[in-house]
């Protein structure tokens, strides 16, 4: 059984256009993050959310809009595709925001 | 904010071998996580370990908590070990931020 879930596991579109992942785990944990994947391996925290409320925002361009509906779904979305949001986007979960996290298997996200 | 610096950024093994890879960290963590990138890039869980040593087959973790340091050990190795390692830490405060590492990529030649 996936623990964590992503989809879609490759995006490749067009600068511009608008796109969402998604997000969802079956562990029954109460907080989710999304990292960000460089070209280089960079792997940085984006959003992470608690029983449904945003609790980390970094300095994230606010093209990008996470939203919750309920516990076990987090999803991201993208307006206006740069050539710069070309990453690896991975979704994690935690029991709690303290706990050890666990991570999807990544969403590829080509832009051309 | 807390700065985290893996030793060394590659390795090469011939299959068999042992490894230790060094993860430094610059202030007092509340979390410590090793995780295996594969070379499909599936971030694997390895050790959940902000203090003590732990062992999983022929991997095993040892965090220094005081000292500012993790390690972690591979012994014998072998091919499916190859990928990046990372740790990553939660400084204190109220919330759960990881901070990676730069990442050890290792390579196990037959």
């Amino acid at each position: 059984d996936t623990a964590v879930s992503q989809t879609p596991k490759y995006l490749v579109t067009q600068m511009g256009n608008d796109k969402s992942i998604k997000c969802e785990q079956n562990l029954g944990h109460d907080t989710m993050y999304w990292y960000k994947q460089d070209s280089k391996k960079f792997l940085k925290i984006m959003f992470s959310y608690n029983n449904k409320e945003l609790i980390i925002n970094e300095t994230v361009p606010n093209r990008f809009s996470p939203k919750s509906p309920d516990k076990a779904h987090l999803n991201l979305h993208i307006n206006s595709l740069e050539l710069g949001d070309s990453a690896v986007y991975f979704c994690a979960s935690s029991q709690n925001d303290r706990d050890t996290q666990y991570f999807g298997p990544g969403t590829r996200l080509t832009v051309l | 904010g807390i700065q985290v610096e893996q030793s060394p950024p590659d390795l090469i093994l011939q299959e068999g071998a042992n490894s230790t890879l060094r993860c430094n960290f610059s202030d007092s963590v509340n979390n410590l996580q090793w995780f295996h990138q594969n070379p499909w890039g599936q971030l694997i869980n390895l050790f959940y370990i902000p203090s003590g040593t732990k062992q999983n087959g022929r991997l095993s973790a040892t965090t220094v908590a005081t000292e500012r340091y993790s390690l972690l050990y591979i012994s014998s190795s072998q091919t499916t070990d190859s990928g990046v390692y990372f740790c990553a830490v939660r400084a204190g405060g109220a919330t759960n931020k990881l901070i990676f590492g730069t990442g050890t990529l290792l390579a196990v030649q037959p």
